[in-house]
Order: structure tokens, then C-alpha cells, then sequence
């Protein structure tokens, strides 16, 4: 157990529609990150943030969007799904930010998101 | 942009015996990790090297690193079947604010 949670595990839904996924980091990260992972395109960096700041940004689109909590609980935020949303969506934390620390990164369960 | 090339991408293996992991980046970075993903499930971290020359050893898999040819190696010895999973380097850039995650390394070891 990685002390990282992630809700809803499973989620199916159709096109056009939108969702939340949330993630509450291991207590005392402060920083958390968000990943898709597809089959195609393997496991993509979405977005990082550090005590309630965005601090990194990858390859997220404009139809997504998070934000971080002051109690450092993560939602990530998937509007106007297509088809080509649907993967494995993780969630990370670590305990400083990305880049001054020499802590990895513990990974939670994954939200499967299906879009029908 | 910062690359992390991982080879083979593909790996099968017959039990007991031995292979690498090649994990390549393309910046400057002192700090690389090693994950485990079996399959639908979480990644797990398996290895943290910190510096050039960095060595780690945990039961079968030894992970190295040498920064100045930017290169990760992942050991296995005497494969067993319970290692058959996919691994993933990450590199934590000297600058800027994201891990970077190799393609992955898909084994499988056949009995």
C-alpha cells in the first residue's frame, strides 16, 4: 500500500460528458502529480502540483484541468470526453517538489476511466 | 525535449537466466528511479540512485547508473517467473519540475 488514494476505481461514462477524479497524496507529500497511461501512448505526465501551486505542466489538454486543495487533496477534472480519453488515470505524491528532493514518487490504485 | 529511451522494449526470458535493461536520457540529471508495473495494477518503486556510480541491489535486480553517459541499467539474475512485469526508468532533470518516464520494459519469464 503506497498510502495514496485514488477515487473512483473504475469509472464508465459516455462522450461529451465530464468527471472528477480525485486523489488524496500519503501524509506529509506535498506535492502530486497526475498521469494517463494508454496503451498507445504509454504513461504521459499530465500536471504537478506543490502545496496548492501548479508547478509543472506536460502534455495536458484544455479539456482538462486540477487543482489542489489546502488539505493537498487533487481533482483532476475531464470535460467534453472523447473516446480516446478512456485509460488509466494515476495519481502520484512525493514530498518536495519534483527536481530538489531524492524521493520517488509513490504511485496510487489508478481511476480506469471508459468512455462509451 | 528530454528523451528516456528504454531498450529492449520486449523481453522474454527463460528462468535462470540473465539480462539488462537499458534506460538512455538525453539531459543532465543525478537522479534516476526505477518502477515495477505488473499488469492493471499501480507502479511500485523498486530503486533510487542518486548519484554517478550509484549501485542498488534488491534479491535479484541490481540497478546502476553512470551519469556521465546518461545511461540506467537494470540487472537481472537467475530470472524467475514472479518478475515478469514491466519496468519503467523515470529521470528527475537537474531543472524543471517532472519526472520523465521511459517507454518501459515489458518481461516475461517462461518457466
Amino acid at each position: 500500500d503506497s498510502g495514496v488514494t485514488q477515487t473512483p476505481k473504475h469509472l464508465i461514462t459516455a462522450t461529451g460528458q465530464r468527471v472528477t477524479l480525485r486523489c488524496s497524496p500519503r501524509s506529509g507529500d506535498l506535492s502530486v502529480y497526475w498521469y494517463q497511461q494508454s496503451l498507445d501512448q504509454g504513461l504521459q505526465f499530465l500536471i504537478q502540483y506543490y502545496n496548492g501551486e501548479e508547478r509543472a505542466k506536460g502534455n495536458i489538454l484544455e479539456r482538462f484541468s486540477a487543482q489542489q486543495f489546502p488539505d493537498l487533496h487533487s481533482e483532476l477534472n475531464l470535460s467534453s470526453l472523447e473516446l480516446g480519453d478512456s485509460a488509466l488515470y494515476f495519481c502520484a505524491s512525493s514530498v518536495g517538489d519534483s527536481g530538489t528532493g531524492n524521493q520517488p514518487q509513490h504511485f496510487g490504485d489508478g481511476t480506469r476511466l471508459s468512455i462509451l | 525535449e528530454l528523451k528516456v529511451e528504454q531498450n529492449p522494449l520486449f523481453l522474454s526470458m527463460q528462468e535462470g537466466k540473465n539480462y539488462t535493461i537499458y534506460c538512455n536520457y538525453s539531459t543532465t540529471s543525478d537522479r534516476l528511479y526505477w518502477y515495477r508495473q505488473d499488469p492493471g495494477k499501480s507502479l511500485e518503486s523498486l530503486f533510487v540512485l542518486l548519484s554517478n556510480g550509484a549501485v542498488k541491489q534488491e534479491g535479484r535486480l541490481m540497478a546502476s547508473l553512470d551519469t556521465k553517459a546518461r545511461l540506467s541499467t537494470l540487472h537481472i539474475t537467475a530470472a524467475v517467473h514472479d518478475l515478469s512485469a514491466t519496468y519503467f526508468c523515470a529521470v528527475d532533470p537537474s531543472t524543471g519540475n517532472q519526472f520523465y518516464f521511459g517507454t518501459g520494459t515489458s518481461l516475461t519469464v517462461i518457466p
